[in-house]
């Protein structure tokens, strides 16, 4: 079984460019979320799809982060500006249901370096 | 609010030797917990999860955990590393609905 694809697996850029990110998730899987994982911390939930419809973007910062799921299957996620402090590693995970104690399977990561 | 607090750093164990990693939440229920692994330049893998029942729970490459709720606590640990397992081991709650918080993470070190 494939697992979670992403790509690209690094990117550089300067501030206040565009980037954009996307992730291929485990066939079946309903429920996608988008991590940002800075440096020295934990990942932390950007947004979560359930096919595709947005279940929480709470945390995503609107202003300059997008993300879409069209068709319910892969997902891109976007920032347009792009500022210093976005440098992270981008992970994208997929479930086979919504349930957040079901077992998220994780993709290896977009590396954002922003200069 | 819910949390989850994983207060080593860094750790350096020598090869064979035990291992635990400390993991504390906060969370006013039952929480849903677990220990992800992370190596260089890939993704989180799962080593193991609980969600309810036996409080000692088995994992993958020879990993356990124990939940111990008057502790709030759940700690991984092995009886015998293996320098393969050096890597970012990160415990994580899922608090019900759509939230689901990691630790801030803590790097292992083997040394021969």
């Amino acid at each position: 079984e494939a697992g979670v694809a992403q790509s690209p697996r690094y990117k550089i850029i300067e501030k206040r460019q565009s980037v954009a990110f996307w992730c291929n998730p485990i066939s079946g899987h309903a429920t996608l979320y988008w991590y940002q994982q800075i440096l020295g911390q934990g990942p932390k939930l950007l947004i979560q799809f359930q096919n595709n419809g947005v279940v929480d973007d709470s945390q995503l910062p609107k202003d300059r982060f997008s993300a879409e799921r069209l068709k319910g299957v892969d997902s891109t996620l976007k920032i347009q500006p792009a500022k210093l402090e976005d440098s992270a590693v981008y992970l994208c995970a997929s479930v086979q249901r919504g349930a957040p104690y079901n077992e998220q399977f994780f993709g290896p990561g977009t590396r954002l370096t922003v200069l | 609010a819910q949390s989850v607090t994983q207060p080593d750093i860094h750790i350096t164990v020598s090869e064979g030797a035990s291992l635990e990693l400390r993991c504390n939440y906060s969370y006013g229920a039952t929480p849903y917990l677990f220990w992800y692994v992370q190596s260089p330049g890939q993704g989180l893998q799962l080593l193991l999860k609980y969600f309810s029942g036996d409080t000692l729970v088995q994992g993958i490459k020879g990993f356990e955990a124990e939940f111990k709720r008057s502790q709030s606590s759940f700690n991984l640990r092995k009886p015998s590393v293996h320098w393969s397992d050096a890597a970012e081991y990160f415990c994580a709650v899922g608090a019900g609905g759509n939230q689901f918080y990691f630790g801030t993470g803590t790097s292992l070190t083997v040394i021969p």
